[in-house]
């Protein structure tokens, strides 16, 4: 099956401690992203990638780190400088920006919870 | 000013009602416009799909795109209890990322 998957779907993050969510793709997509879904907030983009080993700053960026090191990957770090970092955070990926305004496809999503 | 503005509702409406989601933009770049369905603790999956002006119907859906008043709407016939979820307008121009709505909670009962 095609498709973006994310995970843990659940995970618990003590106050302080750094957490990695996964999200993997096997649509042969160049462009992947990271936003965060908070209630009456919509969804907010955190970073992007248009190709392996490059990445842009979304809106929030702040708190939070990313890498690319494989077109298939986009880890995603929260920090212990994220203030408030319970969210429903949101994978998605899409053929190059380049090529146009292209809808993105979404992955099932992590919910963080900081305890 | 919101670079994407949608009322959040929540819209309830009986079963077999046609309903009218909008969503209005400020940027007068964008060109792609989209419409995702999501359900609760789900990721959002794409609906509709146009680019530029105009309309695109998909079974009961239906798209329209208003650039010169920066207005799109997304229209839902014969709804259904199924059709209960929050929609999201995102859009963009190109080699940039989409920008969201906030969502529109969409409860219709049978």
């Amino acid at each position: 099956d095609g498709g973006i998957t994310q995970s843990p779907k659940y995970l618990f993050r003590k106050e302080g401690q750094n957490v990695t969510l996964s999200c993997e793709q096997n649509l042969n997509h160049d462009a992947m992203y990271w936003y965060r879904q908070d209630p009456g907030q919509g969804l907010r983009l955190i970073y992007y990638s248009q190709i392996v080993n490059d990445f842009q700053k979304g809106d929030i960026a702040e708190g939070y780190s990313v890498s690319r090191e494989k077109k298939e990957s986009f880890p995603l770090t929260v920090t212990s400088a994220q203030k408030n970092p319970t969210a429903f955070y949101l994978c998605a990926s899409s053929i190059a920006l380049s090529r146009g305004g292209t809808e993105a496809f979404f992955g099932q999503g992590t919910r963080l919870t900081v305890v | 000013q919101k670079e994407v503005e949608q009322d959040p509702g929540p819209l309830s409406v009986p079963e077999g009602a046609i309903v009218s989601l909008n969503c209005t933009y400020s940027n007068s770049a964008f060109q792609y416009f989209m419409w995702y369905r999501q359900y609760s603790r789900k990721g959002p999956e794409l609906l509709m799909y146009t680019y530029s002006s105009g309309n695109k119907e998909d079974g009961r859906f239906t798209a329209q795109v208003d650039k010169s008043s920066k207005y799109i709407s997304l229209f839902i016939r014969d709804s259904q209890p199924s059709d209960s979820a929050t929609y999201l307008c995102a859009m963009n121009q190109a080699g940039t990322a989409l920008i969201f709505g906030k969502g529109t909670t969409l409860s219709v009962s049978s």
